[in-house]
């Protein structure tokens, strides 16, 4: 069935580390994959994402992947900050729906 | 433009009662979605309505309905309530509720069943 696998499920960097996040997707029609921040207490928040037709995309420190192929896509941090510690989600589309299925998050810990 | 806003926060209800959570989407959006989210099971999505028509559907008893009225915003109720339907319940708009689009987060309702 429909299924994102995320991992790790947690992930402690020292600040000024890169810190990566893979997923795995299995429905072939999915062409919309979002990464959301969620910190302690809050909303999930939208901090990139990439559509099928483009193989990577970079917002300043954080860049994410897609591998249709192989049915993947990874989140990259680069110089992580003390306030990237947060909760990550991956997501994927269900075909051209609004429906999404979400990975079972990263706990990252950035260490000052 | 606002955000996506929902009420109310907090809840806590005892098993066997009812609740009936509320979502107001950002002004233009038709496609209010909703998710459940707890500790084990992550978030998983509930259903989807767009122009007051249930889309979607994800995988929960038929104890969890929902609604949209006319100017988008969305019910979802819950019936029959159980311990473990304790658990945060989001929900998210967007535009048109296509499969490309972003999808922005309400706050979220905390449920407590006691």
């Amino acid at each position: 069935g429909e299924n994102v696998e995320q991992h790790p499920s947690t992930l402690s960097v020292q600040e000024g580390d890169s810190a990566v996040i893979k997923c795995t997707y299995s429905d072939s029609a999915s062409n919309y994959f979002p990464w959301y921040k969620q910190e302690l207490g809050k909303r999930p928040q939208l901090i990139i994402d990439i559509r099928s037709n483009v193989g990577e995309k970079k917002d300043q420190r954080i860049a994410v992947t897609l591998n249709k192929t192989a049915k993947h896509f990874s989140l990259h941090i680069t110089e992580t900050q003390p306030e990237d510690s947060a909760v990550y989600f991956c997501a994927a589309s269900i075909g051209n729906t609004g429906k999404l299925i979400f990975g079972q998050g990263t706990t990252l810990q950035v260490k000052p | 433009k606002a955000g996506v806003t929902q009420t109310p926060r907090y809840l806590i209800k005892t098993r066997g009662q009812q609740v009936t959570l509320s979502c107001s989407p950002i002004s233009g959006h038709r496609s209010v979605s909703w998710y459940q989210q707890t500790p084990g099971q992550g978030l998983q999505f509930l259903f989807e309505y767009f122009s007051e028509t249930q889309r979607n559907k994800g995988n929960f008893p038929g104890r969890f309905s929902g609604r949209q009225f006319s100017n988008s915003r969305s019910e979802m109720n819950v019936s029959t309530l159980e311990l473990g339907d304790s658990a945060l319940y989001l929900c998210a708009s967007s535009l048109l509720g296509q499969g490309a689009e972003t999808q922005y987060f309400g706050p979220g309702t905390r449920l407590l069943v006691l």
